[in-house]
C-alpha cells in the first residue's frame, strides 16, 4: 500500500482564498483524523471520521473551517476564506477501529500551508 | 475526560546517555497506548503500542515502554541514545473510540 496520500505537499496562497486539502486513507481503514500542526499550539486534532460519518469536530477552530468525506477513499479540509493564523502543517491520518478498540494511526507526509 | 500529561517539555541529552519520557493520563476504562515519533521535518510514525498482556513493550530502534496501570502511567526507556534519535516524540491513548495525543517531548541528542 502507498500509505495514506495527501496533496497538495505544499500550498502557498494569499489571505482570503480558499484553500482545500486533499487526503486519500489506507485502503480498508475505517476511520480518518485531521490534525494541525505548529510551533505554537503543537499537534491538534481537528476532526475525524469513522466509516465516512464525523465523529468529533470539536477540534475544528471556527466556521471557516469544514471537512467532508464523501466515500471511504477521499477525504477534504477547506479553509474559506483563509487567514495567516492559518499558516500550519496539516496532517491526515487513517486507522482502524471498531469494537471499542483503536489501531495505530498511520499518519500522511502533511501539507505544509503558508498564507500571506 | 480523557487527557495524557507529558512532563517534559523539552529534554537534551549526550549520546549514550539513558533516556526516559514520562507520560501519563487519565481515562477509567480500558485503553490502548501508543507513542509515536516525529524526526524533523517529517510526519509522525508508530515508534510502540499496547494493547493487552504484557505491560512491557518493546518498539523499533531499542525504545521500550511499560504500562504501568497502577500509576497510569506508559513511560518511554532507550538505555543509550544516539544522535539520529533527536525527534519530538508523542504518547497518546485511545479509549471509548476516542484518541488523545500528549503535547510532545523535544528530544535533542547531543553529539
Amino acid at each position: 500500500d502507498a500509505g495514506v496520500i495527501q496533496s497538495p505537499r505544499h500550498e502557498v496562497t494569499e489571505m482570503g482564498q480558499e484553500v482545500t486539502l486533499r487526503c486519500k486513507p489506507i485502503s480498508g481503514h475505517n476511520s480518518l483524523f485531521w490534525y494541525r500542526q505548529t510551533m505554537m499550539r503543537g499537534l491538534e486534532l481537528l476532526i475525524y471520521f469513522n466509516n465516512n460519518v464525523p465523529i468529533d469536530d470539536s477540534g475544528m477552530p471556527e466556521d471557516r473551517f469544514s471537512a467532508k468525506m464523501p466515500n471511504a477513499s477521499f477525504s477534504t479540509l477547506k479553509i474559506q476564506p483563509s487567514e495567516p493564523r492559518d499558516s500550519a502543517v496539516y496532517f491526515c491520518a487513517s486507522s482502524l477501529m471498531g469494537g471499542g478498540i483503536s489501531y495505530e494511526q498511520y499518519f500522511g507526509p502533511g501539507t505544509r500551508l503558508t498564507v500571506t | 475526560a480523557q487527557s495524557v500529561s507529558q512532563h517534559n517539555h523539552h529534554v537534551i541529552l549526550s549520546e549514550a546517555a539513558s533516556l526516559e519520557l514520562g507520560c501519563n493520563y487519565s481515562y477509567g476504562g480500558t485503553v490502548n497506548l501508543f507513542w509515536y515519533v516525529q524526526y524533523p521535518g517529517q510526519h509522525l510514525q508508530l515508534l510502540l503500542k499496547y494493547f493487552s498482556g504484557d505491560p512491557l513493550v518493546k518498539g523499533i530502534k531499542g525504545f521500550e515502554a511499560e504500562f504501568i496501570k497502577s500509576k497510569f502511567s506508559f513511560n518511554l526507556r532507550k538505555p543509550s541514545v544516539q544522535w539520529s534519535d533527536t525527534a519530538e516524540y508523542f504518547c497518546a491513548v485511545t479509549g471509548d473510540d476516542k484518541i488523545i495525543f500528549g503535547k510532545g517531548t523535544r528530544l535533542h541528542i547531543l553529539p
